[in-house]
């Protein structure tokens, strides 16, 4: 069956430590990924997407890797801060499939001061 | 400021009573959806549009309907509400540039059918 997993489990982290966020993905064959930040009570807001052939993108504090061999993509927020503290969602756009967004569960991160 | 607006935020209704959850964008863009997020199952896509008059089914749309007589509009409707659609909905308008879509969620709705 398909699946897209994401830890359940909430991430606690020290404020100023990379936090790692991981998403894997089974039986899917993505064009591309995303990931989404929401906050309790907001809609989800897009970070970044990643292309099947690319292997690592960047933004400000955020990296993120996709591993189409593993079927997974990491996740990372370097120099963390109490502020990122929130629910990241991966997502995969199947190929050839427009507007054809599959979401994670989420993953919860809470970074401590 | 571009933005995905939904009304209501908040709505308790009972079962079998008729709403309609509004969703509006102001970013011209074409293609919207509607999603519901149930905990541990993340967002599921009820429906979506293409375009004006063109909609279709997504993952989970029995017990909706939709419309799209306005580019900027995009209505989820509810003709028989049940229990088991307690759930927090969101509308989203996508953009698609150089092959690749990102989507801009509305703030949210949150149904509890009695």
């Amino acid at each position: 069956s398909q699946k897209i997993e994401q830890n359940s489990e909430a991430l606690n982290i020290q404020e100023g430590k990379t936090a790692t966020l991981t998403c894997n993905y089974t039986n899917y064959s993505p064009a591309y990924l995303q990931w989404y930040r929401q906050d309790p009570g907001r809609g989800p807001v897009f970070l970044l997407l990643i292309r099947e052939n690319e292997k690592e993108k960047r933004k400000e504090r955020l990296k993120v890797t996709f591993d189409t061999t593993l079927k997974q993509s990491l996740f990372h927020i370097t120099a963390s801060q109490p502020a990122d503290s929130a629910t990241y969602l991966c997502a995969l756009n199947l190929s050839g499939g427009y507007n054809k967004l599959i979401f994670g569960a989420g993953t919860r991160l809470a970074v401590h001061p | 400021e571009a933005q995905v607006t939904q009304n209501p935020r908040y709505l308790i209704t009972v079962t079998g009573k008729k709403l309609t959850v509004t969703c509006s964008q102001n970013m011209n863009h074409e293609y919207m959806s509607w999603y519901r997020q149930d905990p541990g199952l993340g967002l599921r896509q009820i429906y979506y549009s293409m375009n004006v008059e063109v909609t279709d089914k997504g993952d989970v749309p029995e017990g909706y309907k939709v419309s799209r007589k306005e580019k900027r509009n995009f209505p989820l409707i509810l003709e028989s509400p049940s229990p088991n659609q307690t759930s927090l909905y969101f509308c989203a308008s996508t953009t698609r540039e150089g092959g690749e879509e990102t989507q801009y969620f509305g703030p949210g709705t949150r149904l509890l059918v009695l």
